[in-house]
């Protein structure tokens, strides 16, 4: 059955540092979305992104956020100078189509812990 | 601003027994819903949808059902199994809106534990 993956599992980093986390989404989906989860509270929409830019953002998503499509496989959020607050769980999702005769489920990755010290 | 809530942060239920999650909701443009199961250190999985034109929707142990007028909606497991026990997240969308893309507003989650 396709997934959606996501690498590195679990990622360390100082303050002020830029981090790059990585999303394959499932081959022949073409929506796709961040979000996260800082530990305790709900999962969060953060992003998403179709034809190749940005279709939707959240108050979250400020101009320290990024993300990116650079190969047509690879879908990535970029922070570029972390904060403590960034520490979460982010997880990738895909989505096919959002024909709204097609069944909407959202295909979420398994996530990426982001410890910022 | 919890447009989407989940009350009850916890449930026990015994094997066998029937699990019910509620979820309530504040923005009637929600027009798409959809129930997560979440296992720790993994992503949310995907359980059962149902579209805002439908009150009932059926998936084997899974029941979704949708009251509009009271903004509710709930999930029902019946039977229960030890393996159900997970956090569960109530989702839902806005799919037939000009400029949405289907971002998701969770819930904060409902922790079930089934009890054998």
């Amino acid at each position: 059955e396709p997934e959606v993956t996501q690498t590195p599992s679990h990622q360390v980093t100082q303050m002020g540092q830029e981090v790059i986390l990585r999303c394959v989404p499932i081959s022949n989906h073409l929506y796709f979305y961040w979000y996260r989860q800082i530990l305790g509270q709900k999962v969060e929409f953060l992003v998403s992104f179709y034809n190749n830019e940005i279709s939707e953002k959240s108050e979250i998503f400020d101009d320290q956020f990024s993300v990116e499509r650079p190969d047509g496989s690879n879908f990535t959020l970029k922070i570029r100078s972390t904060k403590l607050e960034d520490s979460a769980m982010y997880f990738c999702a895909s989505i096919r189509s959002l024909d709204r005769v097609v069944s909407y489920e959202q295909y979420f990755g398994p996530g990426t812990r982001l410890t910022v010290t | 601003d919890q447009q989407v809530k989940q009350n009850s942060p916890s449930l026990s239920v015994q094997e066998g027994r029937i699990s019910i999650l509620n979820c309530d909701y504040t923005n009637s443009m929600f027009d798409y819903f959809l129930w997560y199961k979440k296992y720790p250190a993994e992503g949310p999985t995907f359980l059962i949808s149902i579209s805002s034109i439908k009150d009932k929707n059926e998936d084997g142990r899974f029941t979704v059902f949708l009251n509009k007028s009271a903004k509710h909606l709930s999930l029902h497991i019946v039977p229960s199994q030890p393996g159900d026990s997970a956090v569960y997240f109530c989702a839902a969308s806005l799919m037939n809106y000009g400029g949405s893309q289907g971002n998701l507003i969770f819930g904060k989650g409902t922790k079930l534990s089934v009890k054998p």
